[in-house]
């Protein structure tokens, strides 16, 4: 199947250091969307983006579509503790959804 | 607000056993599917509907099967447990366009 290749798998922060998550696939993608799961709990949609080079936030968090539609980022400034969990990267083709293998973030308070 | 209802949080089998799992959705979703999660290993696709009456396989359907009967249930049956089948099993749906909605998943144990 697609590949979506997500990387770091794990990062840990202090809490008030930024993070960062990336996808990268090696085709072009028709939309990038992301995901949070909570430690025991189900991935939650975040965002999804469409255009070339869009940038979207939401308050600490900042989404990036690459130029060639080939690569996403996941931006949180200053992280504190509620931020913990997994970030997942997604493209939905129509009818089926290609995940990324996720990133884990630890905040250290 | 959209809501993806699994049946059961936790849910422990004997081996041998045929189990299944429901999932409904109350947005008129036309797309549902099931994945499951293992540590280190991500989001599986086992298997996902587009219809009623319609299913596609996904990366890991041995061992599993689904019916959709209605537009709003997607069933996920293990005919005959077995313990590599011990996971979070994750039901979702969507529309084409849109971000997919989990249910809150199912920890299934096959003893």
């Amino acid at each position: 199947g697609q590949q979506v290749m997500q990387i770091p798998q794990y990062q840990h922060v202090q809490e008030g250091e930024d993070f960062t998550t990336y996808c990268n696939s090696s085709t072009t993608l028709s939309n990038i969307q992301w995901y949070k799961q909570r430690p025991g709990g189900h991935p939650v949609f975040l965002i999804q983006l469409v255009k070339s080079g869009e940038v979207k936030k939401q308050k600490r968090l900042t989404f990036q579509f690459g130029e060639a539609k080939k690569n996403s980022s996941l931006h949180i400034t200053a992280t504190q503790t509620t931020d913990v969990g997994t970030y997942f990267c997604a493209e939905n083709t129509g009818n089926q959804f290609y995940f990324g293998t996720g990133t884990s973030l630890t905040v250290i308070p | 607000d959209v809501k993806v209802t699994q049946s059961s949080r936790y849910l422990v089998k004997r081996t041998g056993e045929k189990v299944f799992l429901e999932c409904v959705q109350d947005m008129d979703h036309e797309n549902m599917f099931w994945y499951r999660q293992d540590p280190g290993l991500g989001l599986r696709l086992i298997y996902f509907s587009y219809d009623v009456k319609m299913k596609e396989k996904g990366d890991i359907p041995e061992g599993y099967s689904v019916s959709r009967e209605k537009k709003e249930r997607f069933s996920l049956i293990l005919e005959s447990a077995s313990t590599n089948q011990t996971s979070m099993y994750l039901c979702a749906s969507s529309t084409s366009t849109e971000g997919a909605f989990f249910g809150q998943g199912t920890r299934l144990t096959v003893v």
